[in-house]
């Protein structure tokens, strides 16, 4: 058990609708990272939050969106959704924002659009 | 462009019989190199961080090393248990994963 949490565990939906994930980080964790896994694609970095502040950005889609909140705590929210954003996803946290920090992934939403 | 590759893609062993995988990457400036293992379905688990060339580390049956090019997870007496997807990630500015490698160790 890494500590990171994340709910759901599995999110089945329909094309064009919103959904939110939730990730909490590691107790002490500042940083909290947003991941997409699929199939053909790998693991993919969406987005880094330190503190409630946006530190980096990857492959996001405008669609989609981040925030990290007082309590650290971090939500990625995808709209408009299509057949092609069924993946799993993952959270991940680390103590700080450096670069070569170690970080800790949750067990993952798997979210699935019908 | 900055590029993380693994190989073997997968690579099945019988119960005792040591390995090595490979992962070889291009980036302009290594901040570290990591190692996860995954199993279906779960989230990445951590196994190890190397930042320099020449550094090693180990972990029961598994072993990093790291040079100015590639790294190898070296894998002595596998179990099955250690069956599992290896993941290696490099970070300069961004955080790279390489396509991982699929181990299989039977009994």
């Amino acid at each position: 058990d890494s500590g990171v949490t994340q709910t759901p565990k599995h999110l089945i939906t329909a094309t064009g609708q919103r959904v939110t994930l939730r990730c909490s980080p590691r107790s002490g964790d500042l940083s909290v990272y947003w991941y997409q896994q699929s199939l053909d694609q790998g693991l993919q970095f969406l987005i880094q939050y330190y503190n409630g502040e946006e530190r980096a950005k990857g492959n996001i889609l405008e669609r989609f969106s981040a925030q990290q909140f007082p309590d650290l705590h971090s939500e990625l929210n995808l709209s408009s959704l299509e057949l092609g954003d069924s993946a799993l996803y993952f959270c991940a946290s680390s103590v700080a924002a450096s670069r070569g920090d170690t970080q800790y992934f949750g067990p993952g939403t798997r979210l699935t659009v019908l | 462009e900055d590029q993380v590759t693994q190989s073997p893609e997968a690579l099945r062993l019988q119960e005792g019989e040591s390995s090595s995988l490979n992962c070889s990457y291009t980036v302009s400036g290594l901040r570290g190199l990591f190692w996860y293992r995954q199993d279906p379905g779960k989230g990445p688990e951590f196994l190890f961080t190397l930042y320099s060339a020449g550094e090693e580390k180990e972990k029961e049956r598994l072993k990093a090393t790291l040079t100015k090019k590639e790294s190898f997870l070296h894998i002595t007496a596998p179990k099955p248990e250690d069956s599992a997807t290896y993941l290696c990630a490099v970070q300069d500015n961004d955080m790279r994963f390489g396509a991982g490698t699929r181990l299989t160790v039977k009994p």
